[in-house]
């Protein structure tokens, strides 16, 4: 069965930096596209990332473009996310997603259980 | 611009059916929408896709009660059957030049 598990969050100060990580199984990683969500305290969802299956196009939320990356390794069956200045505000639980499709992106069929990013002084 | 609308919240009896509305923006109307649920501290989990003729395909282990339909610009998701575990936070999503999701629906279980 398809298994998405997050790590890397943790306590950051504003400005600082982390990278999130995803393991996948249970699918052939290399031919989905992948979505980072996340998901702050009494807020809904927000999409924040997207890579298609072979890495060579992403797309970003204009809240993040120019601060955070995102990447694959398909030998790994690993996602990541690298998030730069960030901002007290972007304090959430961050979801790492499998597409329905490996190009264009539609919608997360598969979700991990997430990771907790805080960021605070 | 793809903007995706739904009711902040709503709520049903235990054992009877609920149907949540979420709205496409104008130029829209003819967008496929997903939606995906979000129980108390748990991962989302995807639900079914409403196609643009309205059928819908569910996702899998996604129980019968759940259903999906349209009208228009408005999109449905139908819950027959409630039950305890059904509440939580339900979300709209569709998809343009980004990824959007709507506010959310917040779901109780009376």
């Amino acid at each position: 069965q398809v298994e998405l598990v997050e790590s890397g969050g943790g306590v950051v100060q504003p400005g600082g930096s982390l990278r999130l990580s995803c393991e996948a199984s249970g699918f052939i990683f290399g031919q989905k596209g992948m979505h980072w969500v996340r998901r702050a305290p009494n807020k809904g969802l927000e999409w924040v990332a997207h890579i298609r299956d072979d890495g060579t196009v992403k797309s970003y939320a204009d809240s993040v473009k120019g601060r955070f990356t995102i990447s694959r390794d398909n030998s790994r069956n690993i996602l990541y996310l690298q998030m730069n200045s960030l901002r007290v505000d972007e304090t959430a639980v961050y979801y790492c997603a499998k597409d329905r499709y490996g190009t264009n992106f539609e919608f997360p069929d598969y979700w991990g259980q997430g990771t907790l990013v805080i960021v605070s002084a | 611009q793809l903007l995706v609308t739904q009711s902040p919240s709503a709520s049903a009896s235990l054992g009877a059916s609920v149907k949540l509305t979420c709205t496409l923006s104008r130029g829209h109307s003819n967008y496929v929408v997903a939606w995906h649920q979000q129980q108390p501290e748990k991962g989302p989990r995807f639900l079914l896709k409403i196609n643009t003729d309205g059928t819908h395909n569910k996702g899998a282990g996604i129980p019968d009660r759940f259903s999906g339909s349209s009208s228009g610009a408005e999109r449905y998701l139908t819950i027959s059957s409630l039950q305890s575990e059904d509440e939580g936070d339900y979300y709209c999503q569709s998809w343009d030049t980004d990824v959007v999701f709507g506010g959310g629906t917040k779901l109780t279980v009376l």
